[in-house]
């Protein structure tokens, strides 16, 4: 079995400053964890993921995670928040190997102020 | 360029009747899913498939059908036995065993009136 918590649906930042979306999973196996973003009425584009190996994952855009084990969290950062970074992002959580769907978070849409 | 399309990307319907929504992929992922998708909810699964001619059901799997005769295709049907229908739908596939990454495609906005 296998959840993703999503803290925060709605998340401000003004342009400039640090963007942290905050999620937090659960698996009775070691997970792949991903971040997608998804622009209004898209689908989702991975903006990085987890799988194995060094737990400070870089992504696109400027984005990065950070695997936590201990504290079963994913959370992603930007240094520097830009107005294309508004948008809805998703934590999803998957079984390490073999076909297995893949669950999703409820999403935190982020807001850029100018 | 391969991809996951998804047709058409609007789609209106009247109440009662059925409607199937297409999802084609031309990067021989075997697994492909389905996701309804409604404001404050986030994704929630509607059907899967693993390999040709087989499915499985999600979490909303009432009032939904699919088939997978093909590995490029899972179109989803929304029957009249679906209460909400009105949703942005999102179909998805995955590739190899060692990584489980999901593509997306598009999505189709379906308005049921």
């Amino acid at each position: 079995a296998q959840s993703v918590t999503q803290l925060g649906s709605h998340v401000s930042v003004s342009e400039g400053a640090l963007v942290l979306l905050r999620c937090n999973y659960s698996s009775s196996v070691p997970p792949y964890l991903f971040w997608y973003v998804q622009y209004p009425n898209q689908g989702l584009q991975l903006l990085l993921k987890y799988t194995t190996g060094a737990t400070l994952v870089k992504g696109i855009n400027g984005f990065e995670a950070e695997f936590k084990k201990s504290e079963t969290s994913f959370h992603l950062t930007k240094p520097s928040a830009h107005m294309s970074d508004a948008a809805e992002y998703f934590c999803a959580v998957s079984p390490l190997g073999g076909y297995q769907k893949v669950t999703f978070g409820i999403g935190t849409k982020l807001q850029v102020i100018p | 360029d391969g991809g996951i399309t998804q047709s058409p990307k609007y789609l209106f319907r009247k109440e009662g009747q059925n409607v199937t929504l297409s999802c084609e992929q031309n990067l021989n992922h075997d697994a492909m899913y389905w996701y309804r998708q409604d404001p404050g909810q986030g994704l929630r699964l509607i059907y899967y498939s693993q390999i040709v001619n087989d499915f499985q059901k999600g979490d909303i799997a009432e009032g939904y059908s699919v088939s997978r005769e093909k590995k490029e295709s899972f179109p989803l049907t929304v029957t009249s036995a679906q209460k909400n229908p009105t949703a942005f739908y999102l179909c998805a596939s995955s590739g190899d065993r060692k990584n489980t990454e999901a593509f997306f495609g598009q999505g189709t906005r379906l308005t049921v009136v």
